[in-house]
């Protein structure tokens, strides 16, 4: 079965920093990862995703994630964080292949920046 | 609309009662799937639809639970004899075929049971 762990409750970070929000997944074979952003009341919005390929994915808003499969992480980043990017993140994976088409998500890290 | 539609955005029932969430996914979206998030937690799988079959309803908590698909397209999650411990927020989401399709998912439906 796959999972994902998200160690960080809480990030803060200043506007205008860079920030890094961690994601670490465990699944067989070649994963297919994603990120989503949930802001309050609302249902998630997609960011981005890793298929295959180069290892750095771009995604909405700015945000770009790295793929790194010896570490079995899939960290979200933003070079400059903006105040509105605070907001609730979950990384998520999917098996590459099989029935299970579901995503399983991670617990969460609630993203501040402080301005 | 070009999103995922969910109806009702609020739903308050009382212990025991019977209630019924809708999903009205992006048009063409063959695959459908149900999932439940508490208050500061991921959201948790429920059910998957492929076309109008369960294709995985390993999600669903007990036989209280019960979600079809009739015709491909909206859905209707079931929850009989409702307890204060299924209140959480019901989300559904599309996507369209292969893998790596992300899913996009709807406001949610908030089910409170008092």
């Amino acid at each position: 079965a796959q999972s994902v762990a998200q160690p960080e409750d809480q990030v803060n970070v200043a506007e205008g920093n860079p920030l890094t929000v961690k994601c670490t997944y465990s699944v067989s074979g070649n994963p297919y990862l994603f990120w989503y952003v949930q802001y309050p009341n609302r249902g998630l919005q997609f960011l981005l995703k890793y298929i295959t390929g180069d290892n750095l994915v771009k995604g909405s808003y700015g945000f770009e994630a790295e793929f790194n499969k010896s570490q079995t992480s899939f960290h979200l980043k933003k070079p400059s964080a903006l105040v509105s990017d605070s907001a609730l993140y979950f990384c998520a994976v999917r098996p590459p292949s099989g029935s299970a088409r579901q995503l399983t998500f991670g617990s969460g890290t609630q993203l501040t920046v402080l301005p | 609309g070009a999103g995922v539609s969910q109806t009702p955005s609020n739903k308050v029932t009382e212990k025991g009662k019977y209630v019924e969430l809708r999903c009205d996914p992006i048009s063409g979206h063959t695959a459908l799937y149900w999932y439940r998030q508490s208050l500061g937690q991921g959201p948790e799988f429920l059910i998957y639809f492929q076309g109008t079959g369960a294709a995985d309803d390993s999600g669903l908590p007990n036989d209280r639970f019960f979600a079809v698909r009739p015709e491909g397209s909206v859905s209707t999650l079931k929850i009989q004899r409702t307890e204060r411990g299924d209140s959480a927020v019901y989300l559904c989401a599309s996507s369209s075929q292969g893998q790596g399709a992300e899913a996009f998912f709807g406001q949610g439906t908030r089910l409170t049971v008092v």
